[in-house]
């Protein structure tokens, strides 16, 4: 079966650096994408690896080990508007015509604090 | 990249009714996705939407519940049928224009069931 994980919430003071963690297990693997979603909102890409190794972003990198099945998303001078959920999602499944399903994980809410 | 128009944004039915939601894409895309988002949970994909073909429904998700349709390669339906409050959710259309690009989502339809 399909199977991600990631932390369920997180709290980091404005300014710092923080880093969310995402494991995977899933029967295929054609990329992982990191999404932002504020309350009430749609999902907005913010990274998307498919080779091992770090991607750089202005304030945000994501890295990606795919022997470890392991991911994780930093987000550097924290700001108050990063106060959001943060979703680990694994293209995984083919589903034909050049197109691929995305797996989501439960999402990870991360509060910024003064 | 490929912008969504989702609607309606917001709905709130009488349980035993039905609403479909529409999703028109600014560009032609063979496969969208339909998500469903229940309070504090991820995104679960409900079905994917081939153009001239019936969708193919996830685990879990029926075709009578959740009628798609898939008219044209812009635009596509997704009704929830019979409704209780326990389908009381967002629901989100996706695409994914190529196989190297992250998936675009419309801005959601915010469903409550009373």
């Amino acid at each position: 079966g399909q199977n991600i994980d990631q932390p369920t919430e997180m709290t980091a003071t404005e300014g710092a650096i923080v880093q969310i963690n995402c494991t995977y297990q899933t029967s295929g693997f054609n990329g992982l994408f990191w999404y932002q979603q504020h309350a009430g909102e749609a999902p907005t890409f913010l990274s998307y690896n498919v080779l091992d190794g770090l991607e750089e972003k202005g304030r945000f990198s994501s890295f990606l080990s795919r022997s470890k099945g392991y991911s994780y998303l930093l987000l550097k001078e924290l700001q108050m508007k990063d106060s959001a959920s943060y979703l680990c999602a694994v293209r995984d499944q083919y589903s034909g015509a050049g197109s691929y399903q995305l797996t989501f994980g439960k999402g990870t809410k991360l509060s910024v604090i003064p | 990249s490929a912008v969504i128009s989702q609607k309606p944004s917001r709905d709130i039915c009488q349980r035993g009714t039905s609403l479909t939601i529409q999703c028109q894409v600014d560009s032609q895309v063979t496969m969208m996705f339909w998500y469903r988002q229940q309070p504090g949970q991820s995104l679960t994909l409900i079905a994917t939407a081939n153009q001239g073909s019936e969708a193919t429904y996830e685990s879990g998700f029926v075709i009578d519940k959740f009628p798609i349709s898939r008219p044209n390669l812009t635009f596509s339906t997704l009704t929830v049928s019979n409704m209780s409050p326990e389908d009381s959710s967002i629901y989100l259309c996706s695409v994914s224009p190529g196989s190297g690009t992250e998936a675009f989502f419309g801005q959601g339809t915010r469903l409550t069931v009373v």
